[in-house]
């Protein structure tokens, strides 16, 4: 099956400065990526998407970068701020399966003050 | 415009007891997903409904669970007989179709199994 993987379980930044998460798939016909984001005891929060016809889409203070040649996706948040603290989720999906997505396991994002 | 809702938010069920769990999607959104979070893990699908149809239902394991989403009310996500690896907490999302493909989560429904 597919699998979505994080290159880092664990991430800590200085509040302030601007963070990247990684995230690799496994599946070229996945045609959709979204990230989320999840707080302690929360279900998760959508921050952006991008669609596999685009390589960067921007939003308030993230950028999503997709890389489909060596398929990877990256989230970029400009200057960390404690609220940004939380576990970081790439989900991969498409119309092809129907729209579910494949999650992977996390990336939690610790915002230093 | 509220969100996806669900409840309970916490349910405790002994071995052997039935669990059931709803979901209200959002407003115009007709299709419902629900997936499974264990702790320090990623989301895992388990099925995609429709209004009173199952579209996708190949993360579900094949006894003991269900689910529905009648015409009217709530997607229910039912669990019989229920063992301790049931534990885990379960998401219900929603999407407005196949037209747009983002998916918004509710809270979530934490079953703990004793």
């Amino acid at each position: 099956g597919e699998s979505v993987g994080l290159h880092l379980p664990t991430l800590s930044v200085q509040e302030g400065d601007n963070s990247i998460i990684n995230c690799a798939y496994s599946n070229s016909a996945s045609d959709y990526f979204i990230w989320y984001k999840q707080e302690s005891g929360k279900g998760p929060q959508f921050i952006i998407d991008i669609r596999s016809n685009m390589d960067k889409r921007q939003g308030q203070r993230v950028t999503v970068l997709l890389n489909k040649t060596v398929k990877h996706l990256s989230l970029q948040i400009a200057a960390t701020q404690p609220g940004d603290s939380a576990v970081y989720f790439c989900a991969e999906g498409g119309i092809y399966n129907f729209n579910k997505f494949y999650f992977g396991s996390g990336t939690k994002l610790n915002v230093k003050p | 415009n509220a969100g996806v809702m669900q409840n309970p938010r916490h349910l405790v069920r002994r071995r052997g007891q039935e669990a059931r769990l709803r979901c209200s999607p959002m407003k115009g959104h007709s299709h419902v997903y629900w997936y499974r979070q264990l702790p320090e893990e990623g989301l895992k699908f388990m099925v995609y409904l429709q209004k009173e149809n199952i579209i996708d239902e190949s993360g579900m394991p094949k006894e003991r669970f269900s689910a529905e989403f009648p015409k009217e009310g709530p997607s229910i996500l039912r669990i019989q007989q229920v063992v301790r690896g049931d534990s885990a907490a379960y998401f219900c999302a929603s999407s407005p179709g196949t037209e747009k493909y983002e998916q918004y989560f509710g809270p979530g429904t934490r079953l703990t199994v004793t």
